[in-house]
């Protein structure tokens, strides 16, 4: 029973197209955020959404819009998508005041072309 | 600069040896410092937790933290070729709900048997 499940694992599309990415957690934690790793690794968080409500927003184009219908979901769209785009985005889950660190998916491979 | 720096590798040991991380930070607000491995097109698993300084164990991974010197470690002991994954260190300022993990760039570990 997968705890932190993103939709879908691979997406190859081209420039200029709308996607969306899908992330569902079912360990009743209360936060959730979307990483994004780049080809040489590094990890750099893009958003965190608290109950739904949106604390971190770090510093990324506004094409990519976050949704949380609840705290269980958390959805990531993507307008205009551009070659620089290409990275594997990773969705994780935290409870507030929990001493385990993050919960992450496996993953999302996008591949702009 | 980056905030955390970690020697990308790749490490490679033989099965049975002590495998020895480490990563440098600049901020000396952090206080929260993890370990996750993670294995290729899979997302990144929590394996060590630790709060400000000391040593930390938990089977044959040992974890330590030097706040003075604003450097961490990880050691496996008895590695196994399942070892073999990219580990990758993160530290936070606080432990509150939105808790923004800044991690490093991962050092790929080969065991090789």
């Amino acid at each position: 029973d997968t705890a932190v499940s993103q939709t879908p694992k691979y997406l190859v599309t081209q420039m200029g197209n709308d996607k969306s990415i899908k992330c569902e957690q079912n360990l009743g934690h209360d936060t959730m955020y979307w990483y994004k790793q780049d080809s040489k690794k590094f990890l750099k968080i893009m958003f965190s959404y608290n109950n739904k409500e949106l604390i971190i927003n770090e510093t990324v184009p506004n094409r990519f819009s976050p949704k949380s219908p609840d705290k269980a979901h958390l959805n990531l769209h993507i307008n205009s998508l551009e070659l620089g785009d290409s990275a594997v985005y990773f969705c994780a889950s935290s409870q507030q005041g929990a001493d385990y660190g993050y919960t992450f998916g496996s993953g999302t491979r996008l591949t702009v072309v | 600069q980056k905030e955390v720096e970690q020697d990308p590798g790749p490490l490679s040991v033989p099965e049975g040896a002590i495998v020895s991380l480490n990563c440098t930070y600049s901020n000396s607000a952090f206080q929260y410092f993890m370990w996750y491995r993670q294995y290729s097109r899979k997302g990144p698993e929590l394996l060590m937790y630790t709060y400000s300084s000391g040593n930390k164990e938990d089977g044959r991974f040992t974890a330590q933290v030097d706040k003075s010197s604003k450097y961490i470690s990880l050691f496996i002991r008895d590695s196994q070729p399942s070892d073999s994954a990219t580990y990758l260190c993160a530290m936070s300022v606080v432990k509150a709900a939105g808790n923004k993990l800044t991690f490093g760039g991962g050092t790929r570990v080969l065991v090789k048997p």
